[in-house]
């Protein structure tokens, strides 16, 4: 157990709607890090939050957005959804972004959409 | 650009022989080097890592990587096999671009199969 906590495990919605995925980062981890995993692009950065601002941009869609609240929490909001955003939504944290941190990752949020 | 290449989508080993996952790496200043392993259905967990210092780091569950500069490749490995590593093994560089952004370019993956 990583100590890095996401709900829900499964979501399945239609083409169209807007989901929110949560992440609890470990215990005092201030940066947090999304990334979406398929089968086709494998595993992408999506966006960082350290400290409660955004830090880092990855291939996030414009669809796509998140924000990390003042207890360090994270959501990511993704709207407007259609078949290819169906994949495995994982977050992750570490204490900073300090360059030699790992990132420890939570067990993931899988999104099929009809 | 930085980018990670795991040549090989899938490896086989007899339980018992030493593996080898092989890693490339292309990065602009010194390259923070990762290993994660990733089992059905669960979220990737950190192995080891490679930051400075030593070429051959040890980490999890008897794994180790060694660095090579002139090569820019970390391959990991570890002496002696076992069923239970069967899994997918991804790795990973975090290009230094200032400041605390610190996210990770994965590989595609290695899918690592042992075989009792």
């Amino acid at each position: 157990d990583s100590g890095v906590t996401q709900t829900p495990k499964h979501l399945i919605t239609a083409t169209g709607q807007r989901v929110t995925l949560r992440c609890s980062p470990r215990s005092g981890d201030l940066s947090v890090y999304w990334y979406q995993q398929s089968l086709d692009q494998g595993l992408q950065f999506l966006i960082q939050y350290y400290n409660g601002e955004e830090r880092a941009k990855g291939n996030i869609l414009e669809r796509f957005s998140a924000q990390q609240f003042p207890d360090l929490h994270s959501e990511l909001n993704l709207s407007s959804l259609e078949l290819g955003d169906s994949a495995l939504y994982f977050c992750a944290s570490s204490p900073s972004g300090t360059l030699s941190n790992e990132q420890f990752f939570g067990p993931g949020t899988r999104l099929t959409v009809l | 650009a930085q980018s990670v290449a795991q040549p090989e989508d899938q490896v086989n080993v007899a339980e018992g022989n030493p593996l080898t996952v092989k890693c490339t790496y292309s990065v602009s200043g010194n390259p923070y080097l990762f290993w994660y392993v990733q089992y059905p259905n669960r979220g990737l967990q950190f192995l080891l890592k490679y930051i400075t210092g030593d070429n051959l780091v040890k980490g999890s569950y008897g794994f180790e990587a060694e660095f090579n500069k002139s090569q820019t490749s970390f391959h990991l490995k570890k002496p002696s096999a076992l069923v239970s590593d069967s899994a997918l093994y991804f790795c990973a560089v975090r290009p230094d671009y200032g400041g605390s952004q610190g996210n990770l370019i994965f590989g595609k993956g290695t899918k690592l199969s042992v075989k009792p």
